[in-house]
């Protein structure tokens, strides 16, 4: 049972480049979450979805888009890259139901030159 | 959604009970406390919440005031490992995709 799965870890793009963060969770968890966090901040939220087909935005959601094609899978994508997205990413599921914990994947490390 | 406060640092001892406060006067009736911890830039790791009883599991005790403006993460026994930035968080469990994280608590046990 792998949990959050994220990649890649590590990444350096430069200005204007795009790209993909994946995201995958083998718990079959409804809820899906994308959250940056930027050095002694906490996580904020940029995007989320509720299941397969259905998302939303969070509290930063521009320069981001992303989709939800499967339950499994839930990439963040990056249309062109700015200085101001270098951060850590990391990508949550939930369960519904009584049991709400949030299971968090290990985080991509982005630095945009 | 209501806000939290808790301590931006506080220090422990190895071995004895790290006591966590958290404010959160305007919490609505069906939102959920939840604590989470950070260790070391990894991705934030669930602990323990509660409603309005005290919780315990392996981990943590939760302890919530009777009005639930405020409550207490309890680690009882800290070891070096305990090391993290904790999160209190509330939230109604349908929401629990929207987690708002504030600064947390760095949390040092020292040897």
């Amino acid at each position: 049972n792998a949990g959050v799965t994220q990649t890649p870890k590590f990444q350096v793009l430069k200005t204007g480049q795009s790209m993909t963060l994946q995201c995958a969770q083998d718990m079959n968890h409804e809820y899906m979450s994308w959250y940056r966090q930027d050095p002694g901040m906490g996580l904020r939220l940029i995007h989320y979805s509720v299941g397969a087909g259905i998302t939303d935005q969070g509290e930063v959601p521009n320069g981001y888009n992303v989709s939800r094609s499967t339950t499994e899978d839930f990439p963040l994508r990056l249309l062109s890259a700015a200085p101001s997205q270098t951060s850590v990413y990391f990508c949550a599921s939930t369960a519904t139901g009584k049991n709400t914990e949030a299971f968090f994947g290990q985080g991509t490390r982005l630095t945009v030159v | 959604d209501a806000k939290t406060t808790q301590p931006p640092s506080m220090d422990c001892a190895e071995g004895r009970a790290a006591n966590l406060p958290c404010n959160h006067s305007t919490i609505s009736g069906n939102e959920y406390v939840y604590w989470y911890r950070q260790i070391h830039s990894q991705g934030p790791q669930y602990i323990i919440h509660g409603l309005k009883n005290n919780e315990t599991n392996e981990m943590a005790s939760l302890i919530i005031t009777e009005d639930r403006k405020s409550s207490t993460l309890i680690l009882p026994h800290a070891t070096l490992r305990d090391t993290a930035v904790y999160y209190c968080i509330v939230r109604v469990p349908v929401r629990s995709y929207q987690l708002t994280f504030g600064k947390g608590t760095k949390l040092s046990v020292i040897p």
